[in-house]
């Protein structure tokens, strides 16, 4: 299978900035999407890379580095509603499918 | 409102049983994906669909079936129903399938096998 790394917690306070870390296979790498759960809810998504650098979308930026096969969701000006789950999420070419780890489970306290 | 359904919401059935869960992807939209998501676990893929074809397989055993129709709704038949079964069933579409696509996640179908 595709390994992919990223925290299983993480918390943070309203107002803070948080990062939530992946890692990923190199092997027949396309792009890393990001997508945020609620509990009970269906997966939205949040951003996507293909390419290097840094890509913001409003409070949430996402920043790939494909030489370090690594990738990153920021999250600024946290909101009690961003407490939810995480999952970065490469496409790689030969598999033609999405593959989603196990998620970051982000609590943002008051 | 991601535009995608899925029926039945919830589904309660026996061991051994078989059922279906069905899914109408977004308007326009010609792929779908099912993923099976255990409870505090990550999303399974299950399987691709694309344009009435499958595209891809994931970790779908062999009690699990799918097809997508001519109007592209899709149907994941699950057989031989075992406890382990239980989870929520979500279906996703996207316009190509590519890489690049955005996927759009149905509301799911919590199976629970009891």
């Amino acid at each position: 299978g595709q390994s992919l790394e990223q925290p299983s917690e993480v918390t943070a306070v309203e107002g803070a900035i948080v990062q939530i870390n992946c890692t990923y296979q190199t092997s027949g790498f396309y792009g890393l999407s990001w997508y945020q759960q609620h509990d009970g809810g269906a997966p939205t998504f949040l951003s996507y890379n293909a390419l290097d650098g840094l890509e913001e979308t409003g409070r949430f930026s996402s920043f790939l580095s494909r030489s370090d096969s690594y990738g990153y969701l920021l999250l600024q000006e946290l909101q009690m509603k961003d407490s939810a789950s995480y999952f970065c999420a490469p496409w790689y070419t030969g598999r033609r499918a999405l593959t989603f780890g196990s998620g970051t489970r982000l609590q943002v306290q008051p | 409102d991601s535009g995608v359904t899925q029926t039945p919401k919830h589904l309660i059935t026996a061991t051994g049983q078989r059922v279906t869960l069905r899914c109408s992807p977004r308007s326009g939209d010609l792929s779908v994906y099912w993923y099976q998501q255990s409870l505090d676990q990550g999303l399974q893929f299950l399987i691709h669909y694309y344009n009435g074809e499958e595209r891809a397989k994931g970790n779908i055993l062999e009690r699990f079936s799918a097809q997508q129709f001519p109007d592209l709704h899709s149907e994941l038949n699950l057989s031989s129903l075992e406890l382990g079964d239980s989870a929520l069933y979500f279906c996703a579409s996207s316009l190509s399938g590519s890489g690049t696509d955005t996927q759009y996640f149905g509301p799911g179908t919590r199976l629970t096998v009891l």
